[in-house]
Protein backbone atom coordinates (compact mmCIF):
# COMPACT_ATOMS: atom_id res chain seq x y z
CA UNK A 1 0.00 0.00 0.00
CA UNK A 2 1.25 3.81 -0.85
CA UNK A 3 -0.62 5.34 1.76
CA UNK A 4 1.96 4.88 4.62
CA UNK A 5 5.95 5.28 3.24
CA UNK A 6 8.79 4.43 5.30
CA UNK A 7 12.01 5.33 5.30
CA UNK A 8 14.94 4.15 4.39
CA UNK A 9 14.26 0.74 2.87
CA UNK A 10 17.07 -0.51 3.95
CA UNK A 11 19.87 0.72 6.48
CA UNK A 12 23.41 -0.91 7.56
CA UNK A 13 24.51 0.59 11.05
CA UNK A 14 27.76 -0.36 12.67
CA UNK A 15 27.05 -1.60 16.35
CA UNK A 16 26.80 1.12 19.06
CA UNK A 17 25.33 3.42 16.19
CA UNK A 18 22.10 5.59 16.74
CA UNK A 19 19.33 5.42 13.76
CA UNK A 20 15.97 6.46 12.98
CA UNK A 21 13.33 5.17 10.59
CA UNK A 22 10.06 7.09 9.20
CA UNK A 23 7.11 6.21 8.49
CA UNK A 24 4.55 8.80 7.09
CA UNK A 25 1.02 9.12 6.07
CA UNK A 26 -0.48 11.71 3.72
CA UNK A 27 -4.08 10.85 6.36
CA UNK A 28 -4.66 11.20 10.05
CA UNK A 29 -3.62 8.22 11.65
CA UNK A 30 -6.34 6.90 14.27
CA UNK A 31 -3.04 4.48 15.81
CA UNK A 32 0.18 3.92 14.37
CA UNK A 33 2.26 0.42 15.78
CA UNK A 34 5.31 -0.53 15.17
CA UNK A 35 6.13 -4.11 14.53
CA UNK A 36 9.75 -6.05 14.23
CA UNK A 37 10.09 -8.96 11.96
CA UNK A 38 12.65 -11.43 11.71
CA UNK A 39 12.95 -14.08 8.53
CA UNK A 40 10.62 -16.70 8.00
CA UNK A 41 9.04 -14.82 11.41
CA UNK A 42 6.00 -13.44 12.23
CA UNK A 43 5.82 -9.60 13.74
CA UNK A 44 6.70 -8.94 16.97
CA UNK A 45 4.83 -5.81 18.92
CA UNK A 46 7.10 -3.00 19.74
CA UNK A 47 4.84 -0.47 20.23
CA UNK A 48 1.45 1.48 19.73
CA UNK A 49 0.90 5.44 19.30
CA UNK A 50 -2.27 6.96 19.57
CA UNK A 51 -2.11 10.78 20.66
CA UNK A 52 -0.90 13.62 18.83
CA UNK A 53 2.86 14.14 20.13
CA UNK A 54 2.85 10.92 22.12
CA UNK A 55 6.39 9.16 22.73
CA UNK A 56 7.12 5.61 24.31
CA UNK A 57 10.13 4.14 25.16
CA UNK A 58 11.27 0.10 25.51
CA UNK A 59 14.83 -0.06 26.69
CA UNK A 60 16.78 1.70 23.56
CA UNK A 61 13.90 1.72 21.55
CA UNK A 62 11.70 4.75 21.56
CA UNK A 63 8.93 5.60 19.19
CA UNK A 64 7.28 9.04 18.81
CA UNK A 65 4.04 10.19 16.72
CA UNK A 66 3.33 14.21 15.53
CA UNK A 67 1.29 16.16 16.66
CA UNK A 68 -0.38 16.35 13.61
CA UNK A 69 -0.97 11.90 13.70
CA UNK A 70 0.47 11.74 10.09
CA UNK A 71 4.33 10.88 10.58
CA UNK A 72 6.30 8.84 13.08
CA UNK A 73 9.61 7.96 13.62
CA UNK A 74 11.54 5.03 15.83
CA UNK A 75 14.66 5.69 16.99
CA UNK A 76 17.78 2.77 18.29
CA UNK A 77 20.37 4.29 20.39
CA UNK A 78 23.50 2.36 20.70
CA UNK A 79 22.56 -0.24 18.04
CA UNK A 80 23.12 -3.90 18.86
CA UNK A 81 23.10 -6.91 16.76
CA UNK A 82 20.41 -8.40 18.09
CA UNK A 83 18.25 -5.12 16.66
CA UNK A 84 19.11 -6.24 13.27
CA UNK A 85 15.56 -7.39 11.12
CA UNK A 86 12.67 -5.73 9.24
CA UNK A 87 10.97 -2.72 10.60
CA UNK A 88 6.93 -2.35 9.99
CA UNK A 89 4.96 0.69 10.77
CA UNK A 90 1.28 -0.28 10.67
CA UNK A 91 -1.41 1.90 10.64
CA UNK A 92 -5.11 2.03 11.90
CA UNK A 93 -6.81 4.48 9.34
CA UNK A 94 -10.07 4.91 11.62
CA UNK A 95 -12.65 2.31 9.66
CA UNK A 96 -15.49 1.93 11.55
CA UNK A 97 -16.06 -1.95 10.98
CA UNK A 98 -12.41 -3.21 11.13
CA UNK A 99 -9.07 -2.16 12.74
CA UNK A 100 -7.62 -3.79 9.87
CA UNK A 101 -3.80 -2.02 9.33
CA UNK A 102 -2.48 -0.72 6.85
CA UNK A 103 1.71 -1.48 6.60
CA UNK A 104 4.35 0.30 5.58
CA UNK A 105 7.08 -1.63 3.30
CA UNK A 106 9.34 -1.88 5.82
CA UNK A 107 12.65 -0.86 6.76
CA UNK A 108 15.40 -3.45 6.30
CA UNK A 109 18.24 -2.79 9.43
CA UNK A 110 21.65 -4.83 9.68
CA UNK A 111 23.79 -4.33 12.21
CA UNK A 112 27.50 -5.35 12.17
CA UNK A 113 30.09 -5.49 14.66
CA UNK B 1 1.92 -22.19 23.68
CA UNK B 2 0.27 -18.73 24.04
CA UNK B 3 0.41 -17.61 21.33
CA UNK B 4 -1.05 -17.40 17.62
CA UNK B 5 -0.61 -20.49 15.96
CA UNK B 6 -0.64 -21.42 11.80
CA UNK B 7 -0.29 -24.34 10.12
CA UNK B 8 1.21 -25.47 7.45
CA UNK B 9 4.43 -23.41 8.22
CA UNK B 10 5.60 -24.16 4.71
CA UNK B 11 3.04 -25.31 1.28
CA UNK B 12 4.14 -26.08 -2.01
CA UNK B 13 1.28 -26.19 -4.30
CA UNK B 14 1.17 -27.30 -7.77
CA UNK B 15 -0.47 -24.32 -9.96
CA UNK B 16 -3.87 -25.18 -9.70
CA UNK B 17 -4.17 -27.32 -6.95
CA UNK B 18 -6.33 -25.77 -4.02
CA UNK B 19 -4.85 -24.93 -0.51
CA UNK B 20 -6.28 -25.00 2.96
CA UNK B 21 -4.18 -22.36 5.78
CA UNK B 22 -5.22 -22.95 9.14
CA UNK B 23 -4.97 -20.15 11.91
CA UNK B 24 -5.28 -20.95 15.74
CA UNK B 25 -5.85 -17.39 17.40
CA UNK B 26 -4.91 -16.88 20.96
CA UNK B 27 -7.79 -18.32 22.64
CA UNK B 28 -10.42 -15.65 23.74
CA UNK B 29 -9.84 -13.17 21.37
CA UNK B 30 -12.62 -11.64 19.39
CA UNK B 31 -10.88 -10.33 16.06
CA UNK B 32 -9.08 -12.22 13.78
CA UNK B 33 -7.15 -11.05 10.42
CA UNK B 34 -5.85 -12.14 7.42
CA UNK B 35 -2.76 -10.71 5.91
CA UNK B 36 -0.83 -11.48 2.57
CA UNK B 37 3.16 -10.20 2.22
CA UNK B 38 4.71 -10.92 -0.72
CA UNK B 39 8.76 -10.85 -0.65
CA UNK B 40 10.43 -7.53 0.26
CA UNK B 41 6.80 -5.97 1.09
CA UNK B 42 4.72 -5.11 4.14
CA UNK B 43 1.38 -7.29 4.72
CA UNK B 44 -1.92 -6.46 3.37
CA UNK B 45 -5.18 -6.78 4.42
CA UNK B 46 -6.88 -9.84 3.22
CA UNK B 47 -9.72 -10.11 5.78
CA UNK B 48 -11.51 -9.59 9.26
CA UNK B 49 -13.63 -11.32 11.68
CA UNK B 50 -15.21 -10.57 14.66
CA UNK B 51 -16.57 -13.83 16.46
CA UNK B 52 -17.56 -16.04 13.65
CA UNK B 53 -19.18 -12.77 11.38
CA UNK B 54 -17.05 -11.67 8.72
CA UNK B 55 -17.13 -8.03 8.62
CA UNK B 56 -14.53 -7.00 6.33
CA UNK B 57 -13.58 -9.12 3.04
CA UNK B 58 -12.36 -6.15 0.81
CA UNK B 59 -8.62 -7.15 0.68
CA UNK B 60 -9.61 -10.63 -0.80
CA UNK B 61 -7.99 -10.47 -4.51
CA UNK B 62 -10.20 -12.52 -6.28
CA UNK B 63 -13.14 -15.05 -5.42
CA UNK B 64 -10.77 -17.40 -5.61
CA UNK B 65 -9.70 -16.89 -2.17
CA UNK B 66 -12.38 -17.90 0.86
CA UNK B 67 -11.91 -17.54 4.67
CA UNK B 68 -14.15 -19.06 7.43
CA UNK B 69 -14.40 -19.09 11.18
CA UNK B 70 -17.44 -20.95 11.50
CA UNK B 71 -16.75 -20.97 15.26
CA UNK B 72 -15.45 -18.10 16.35
CA UNK B 73 -11.85 -19.46 16.95
CA UNK B 74 -9.78 -21.56 14.56
CA UNK B 75 -10.40 -19.43 10.78
CA UNK B 76 -8.99 -21.09 7.60
CA UNK B 77 -8.11 -19.38 4.35
CA UNK B 78 -8.67 -21.34 1.36
CA UNK B 79 -7.25 -20.79 -2.21
CA UNK B 80 -8.55 -22.21 -5.08
CA UNK B 81 -6.75 -23.36 -8.69
CA UNK B 82 -3.85 -21.80 -6.96
CA UNK B 83 -2.01 -19.57 -9.39
CA UNK B 84 1.67 -18.30 -8.89
CA UNK B 85 1.06 -15.00 -7.94
CA UNK B 86 -0.36 -16.75 -4.82
CA UNK B 87 3.15 -17.17 -3.93
CA UNK B 88 3.70 -14.97 -0.77
CA UNK B 89 3.78 -15.73 3.34
CA UNK B 90 -0.30 -15.72 4.96
CA UNK B 91 -0.15 -14.24 7.91
CA UNK B 92 -3.00 -14.54 10.71
CA UNK B 93 -3.54 -11.94 13.65
CA UNK B 94 -5.83 -11.76 16.59
CA UNK B 95 -6.60 -9.08 18.91
CA UNK B 96 -8.57 -8.74 22.41
CA UNK B 97 -11.83 -7.49 21.29
CA UNK B 98 -12.92 -4.86 18.44
CA UNK B 99 -12.54 -1.79 20.14
CA UNK B 100 -13.56 1.19 18.37
CA UNK B 101 -13.38 5.09 19.31
CA UNK B 102 -10.16 6.01 20.37
CA UNK B 103 -8.78 2.74 22.71
CA UNK B 104 -7.01 0.67 20.01
CA UNK B 105 -6.19 -3.83 20.72
CA UNK B 106 -2.25 -4.77 19.64
CA UNK B 107 -3.12 -7.09 16.99
CA UNK B 108 -0.41 -10.35 18.15
CA UNK B 109 0.45 -12.40 15.08
CA UNK B 110 1.44 -16.03 14.58
CA UNK B 111 4.54 -16.99 12.26
CA UNK B 112 3.21 -17.29 8.87
CA UNK B 113 2.28 -19.86 6.48
CA UNK B 114 4.80 -19.36 3.10
CA UNK B 115 3.22 -20.57 0.04
CA UNK B 116 4.49 -21.72 -2.89
CA UNK B 117 3.15 -22.33 -6.38
CA UNK B 118 4.92 -23.98 -9.41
Amino acid sequence: SQELEQSPQSLIVQEGKNLTINCTSSKTLYGLYWYKQKYGEGLIFLMMLQKGGEEKSHEKITAKLDEKKQQSSLHITASQPSHAGIYLCGADMGKENTDKLIFGTGTRLQVFP
Amino acid sequence: GAGVSQSPRYKVAKRGQDVALRCDPISGHVSLFWYQQALGQGPEFLTYFQNEAQLDKSGLPSDRFFAERPEGSVSTLKIQRTQQEDSAVYLCASSLARAGGYVYNEQFFGPGTRLTVL
